[in-house]
């Protein structure tokens, strides 16, 4: 079973800053790295995501940091507004035999006025 | 409404009954997946098919859980003699093949909650 760390558990920022959510994975080659997020009583959905070739994505508000060597992507969510109150899930995909999809453990982000 | 739909949403059940969850897919979707989540944690996959074959399943699909897809369309999850340890969201995903690898994208059913009493 493919070890995903996600960090922070939880996380309160303030309307307007900077929101950054890391996660860490093992030493397997992955052929993705999405970022979903969860709104109570709904499912999670994509937000953004990256291929390993790219070191940085950035759509919108929202960007992706890749750090292959490190093993390591993180989120980062610019000028924080209160909808953006959520959990966030990483999630891994990997290729080797059948797809393997390893979500992290999530992070409950409060953007706070 | 064209996305994933799971039914019911919500189930409470005594302890030793069978409960059973049902998912929809987007109907073009021949990937379906069942993940497992409890509060503050991630999904926790349980099982997918590809069609109508179940390609992988999860050591944490003990022998009380089977799930079916049986005409490659809507998918069924049983869980039989329920415990308390049952108690959690379940979610079904669908996508196309090779639409994970290229886009990471899964799109998620609202969940079935299961309380067991």
């Amino acid at each position: 079973q493919q070890q995903v760390k996600q960090s922070p558990q939880s996380l309160i920022v303030q309307k307007g800053g900077i929101s950054i959510i890391n996660c860490a994975y093992e030493n397997t080659a992955f052929d993705y790295f999405p970022w979903y997020q969860q709104f109570p009583g709904k499912g999670p959905a994509l937000l953004i995501a990256i291929r390993p070739d790219v070191s940085e994505k950035k759509e919108g508000r929202f960007t992706i940091s890749f750090n292959k060597s490190a093993k390591q992507f993180s989120l980062h969510i610019m000028d924080s507004q209160p909808g953006d109150s959520a959990t966030y899930f990483c999630l891994v995909i990997s290729n080797f035999g059948n797809e393997k999809l390893t979500f992290g453990t999530g992070t409950r982000l409060t953007i706070i006025p | 409404d064209t996305g994933v739909s799971q039914d019911p949403r919500h189930k409470i059940t005594k302890r030793g009954q069978n409960v059973t969850f049902r998912c929809d897919p987007i109907s073009e979707h021949n990937r379906l997946y069942w993940y497992r989540q409890t509060l503050g944690q991630g999904p926790e996959f349980l099982t997918y098919f590809q069609n109508e074959a179940q390609l992988e399943k999860s050591r944490l699909l003990s022998d009380r859980f089977s799930a079916e897809r049986p005409k490659g369309s809507f998918s069924t999850l049983e869980i039989q003699r329920t415990e308390q340890g049952d108690s959690a969201m379940y979610l079904c995903a669908s996508s196309l093949v090779g639409t994970a690898i290229n886009t990471g994208e899964l799109f998620f059913g609202e969940g079935s909650r299961l309380t067991v009493l």
